[in-house]
C-alpha cells in the first residue's frame, strides 16, 4: 500500500531552472496539497486542490504553479527557481466525509537551489 | 500573530513522566483540529484528531478548549520512542485551509 508517492527524494538545480515536482495517490481521496517545510516554520501550504479540476492558492503561493492532472496526481512546478524555495516539500491528501478529515503525507522532496 | 502557536521547546523528560503540550489558534473559524508526529527529516504522521468533548488513545489524551481557542495534548508514561516533533493543526470547515503549528521538539531521556 504506497499512499502517497513523491518523486523525487533529491534535487539540487541552479538558480533560474525549472523543475515539477510529482505526486501520486493511492487511497482515491478527492483532496491533495503541496507544503514546504522551512526550520523553525512548520510547514505552510503552498497550493491544494480540493477536487479534481480544482486548483486554489495556499499561504505562500508565490513562485509556483500546480496541475491536478487526474484523481491521483497533482505537480508542483518551479518554473524559475530561486534560493529561497530550497525547502522541503511534501505533499499530503485527504478526504471528505461529512467533515474533513486528516491528511497523509509523502516522504517529502529536498530541494536545493544554488 | 502567528494563526496556529505552539511552545517550540524542546521539552526534555524522563522516562515513564507527563508531560502536556499546549497550542493556540487565532482564528475562530477553525473547526477541525489534529495532533501530528513528526520525526527528524520524516514526514508528518497523524497522531490523533481532536474532538470537542476530549478523546483519548491510550497513552495520549487531547483536549479543545474552544472559548479560549488552545488545543492539548497530553503524553502520559513517557517512552523513549515519544521523542520527536509535534504539530498542531487546525483547519476551517470547507475551506480546506489547513494551517500548521511550528511544532514542539519533544526529547525522552532514559
Amino acid at each position: 500500500n504506497a499512499g502517497v508517492t513523491q518523486t523525487p527524494k533529491f534535487q539540487v538545480l541552479k538558480t533560474g531552472q525549472s523543475m515539477t515536482l510529482q505526486c501520486a495517490q493511492d487511497m482515491n481521496h478527492n483532496s491533495m496539497y503541496w507544503y514546504r517545510q522551512d526550520p523553525g516554520m512548520g510547514l505552510r501550504l503552498i497550493y491544494y486542490s480540493a477536487s479534481e479540476g480544482t486548483t486554489d492558492k495556499g499561504e505562500v503561493p508565490n513562485g509556483y504553479n500546480v496541475s491536478r492532472l487526474n484523481k491521483r496526481e497533482f505537480s508542483l512546478r518551479l518554473e524559475s527557481a530561486a534560493p529561497s524555495q530550497t525547502s522541503v516539500y511534501f505533499c499530503a491528501s485527504s478526504d471528505w466525509q461529512g467533515a474533513f478529515q486528516p491528511q497523509h503525507f509523502g516522504d517529502g522532496t529536498r530541494l536545493s537551489i544554488l | 500573530r502567528k494563526e496556529v502557536e505552539q511552545d517550540p521547546g524542546p521539552f526534555n523528560v524522563p522516562e515513564g513522566a507527563t508531560v502536556a503540550f499546549n497550542c493556540t489558534y487565532s482564528n475562530s473559524a477553525s473547526q477541525s483540529f489534529f495532533w501530528y508526529r513528526q520525526d527528524c527529516r520524516k514526514e508528518p504522521k497523524l497522531l490523533m484528531s481532536v474532538y470537542s468533548s476530549g478523546n483519548e488513545d491510550g497513552r495520549f489524551t487531547a483536549q479543545l478548549n474552544r472559548a479560549s481557542q488552545y488545543i492539548s495534548l497530553l503524553i502520559r508514561d513517557s517512552k523513549l520512542s515519544d521523542s520527536a516533533t509535534y504539530l498542531c493543526v487546525g483547519t476551517n470547515t470547507g475551506g480546506f485551509k489547513t494551517i500548521f503549528g511550528a511544532g514542539t521538539r519533544l526529547f525522552v531521556k532514559a
